[in-house]
């Protein structure tokens, strides 16, 4: 069984389309995080969410919206999708917030 | 916010080689992590140390938090290796920060 599993892993789409973005989480874990990888390999957090409620917004464009409608799932929704966001997205989970957190195996945003 | 910083950049290693993995961080922290982020993109969780020395196979990781820095150590290295080397590390809040990774080519 997958412990954090995202769909699609590969999305490639037309600029100034909405895309969704689902993750879901098997391991019981209350706190969920959306990553973003851009094409030199460095990861940075976008969101993350505590038990449905966001706790950490970077400053990130609010074309990105994150939702939470239990603790188990996080998606990520996209509007008037931009060049600049073609990425490898990474949803992960942990149990409480110092803990061990786990990713999900990235999905491949390609914006044309 | 903490900065992370690991060295080297790259590394080639031969099969069989041994090699150690630097991260330096810049403030106390309550987590770190090692992954491995594989040609295929996943990341895999190495360890999870935030103070003290694990071995798990032919990996190893030394966190030594109260001077900043974590080492992972690989010994004889295989093709599968290769991939990036990921330390991440969270301070007071909820955001665990990535170092740039260490990028391993085993050549065999």
């Amino acid at each position: 069984d997958t412990a954090v599993s995202q769909t699609p892993k590969y999305l490639v789409t037309q600029m100034g389309n909405d895309k969704s973005i689902k993750c879901e989480q098997n391991l019981g874990h209350d706190t969920m995080y959306w990553y973003k990888q851009d094409s030199k390999k460095f990861l940075k957090i976008m969101f993350s969410y505590n038990n449905k409620e966001l706790i950490i917004n970077e400053t990130v464009p609010n074309r990105f919206s994150p939702k939470s409608p239990d603790k188990a799932h996080l998606n990520l929704h996209i509007n008037s999708l931009e060049l600049g966001d073609s990425a490898v997205y990474f949803c992960a989970s942990s149990l409480f917030r110092d803990t061990e957190a786990f990713f999900g195996q990235g999905t491949r945003l390609t914006v044309v | 916010g903490i900065q992370v910083e690991q060295s080297p950049p790259d590394l080639i290693l031969q099969e069989g080689a041994n090699s150690t993995l630097r991260c330096n961080f810049s403030d106390s922290v309550n987590n770190l992590q090692w992954f491995h982020q594989n040609p295929w993109g996943q990341l895999i969780n190495l360890f999870y140390i935030p103070s003290g020395t694990k071995q798990n196979g032919r990996l190893s990781a030394t966190t030594v938090a109260t001077e900043r820095y974590s080492l992972l150590y690989i010994s004889s290295s295989q093709t599968t290796d290769s991939g990036v080397y990921f330390c991440a590390v969270k301070a007071a809040g909820n955001k665990l920060t990535f170092g740039g990774g260490t990028r391993v080519l085993v050549k065999p």
